[in-house]
């Protein structure tokens, strides 16, 4: 199993200011993905991070807001850009080694916008 | 597109007895996978069991089993003996050939003592 550390863990900020979130995995990983949850809610996807390319967004989010890096097979950021009070939630990173494995998640990001 | 359902929001168990979860997922897919997630209150996600769609033997693992009924589309969780540290949410995902999980909207169990 991969071991991902996601920083911070979590962060109180100003609405209109931005954060970047960091994904550190202890091997190299085919898939990388980011997720939101809301407060009180399930998981939805935001998006692939590729590496190399551009990241591939799911319905409803867009690169402006939520910009991705993959530089390498072990490592990626999210930034939340231009928070609002609405971008409050916990983000995770996922990692997967290829079609069917399990996915394996970071302790996750606990954002608030105050 | 993909969907998953868990259409009981809370569930509640007494330590020792044993409760099911279910799920339904709606796809048009031949192949892929599904999987159980704990999130207790520390927020990590954890993996409690995986069932291939391809295979026809439920999965086990330890006190948890699935019943894969893949012509109806339904992947239920059996937690067996429960214990107090089983208290958590649980999550139902779907895992598409492109490697993307969907989740449905969570089951939260509580453990009676």
């Amino acid at each position: 199993s991969a071991v991902i550390s996601q920083k911070p863990s979590r962060d109180i900020c100003q609405r209109g200011t931005s954060l970047t979130i960091q994904c550190q995995v202890d091997s190299q990983v085919t898939m990388m993905f980011w997720y939101r949850q809301q407060p009180g809610q399930s998981l939805t996807l935001i998006a692939t991070a590729n590496q190399g390319s551009e990241a591939t967004y799911e319905s409803g989010f867009v690169i402006d807001k939520f910009p991705i890096s993959r530089p390498n097979l072990t490592f990626s950021t999210l930034t939340v850009s231009n928070m609002s009070p609405e971008d409050s939630s916990i983000y995770l990173c996922s990692v997967g080694q290829g079609e069917g494995t399990e996915a394996f998640f970071g302790q996750g990001t606990r954002l608030t916008v105050v | 597109a993909q969907t998953v359902t868990q259409s009981q929001p809370e569930m509640s168990v007494q330590e020792a007895e044993t409760v099911t979860l279910s799920c339904t997922y709606d796809t048009s897919e031949s192949d892929y996978y599904l999987f159980w997630y704990k999130q207790p209150p520390s927020r990590q996600m954890i993996l409690v069991i995986r069932q291939e769609a391809y295979k026809q033997q439920n999965a086990t693992e330890n006190r948890f089993s699935v019943n894969f009924q893949k012509a109806a589309k339904s992947f239920s969780l059996k937690i067996s003996d429960s214990q107090l540290g089983d208290a958590a949410m649980y999550f139902c995902a779907y895992r598409s050939a492109r490697g993307k999980l969907i989740f449905g909207q969570g089951t939260e169990l509580s453990v009676k003592p």
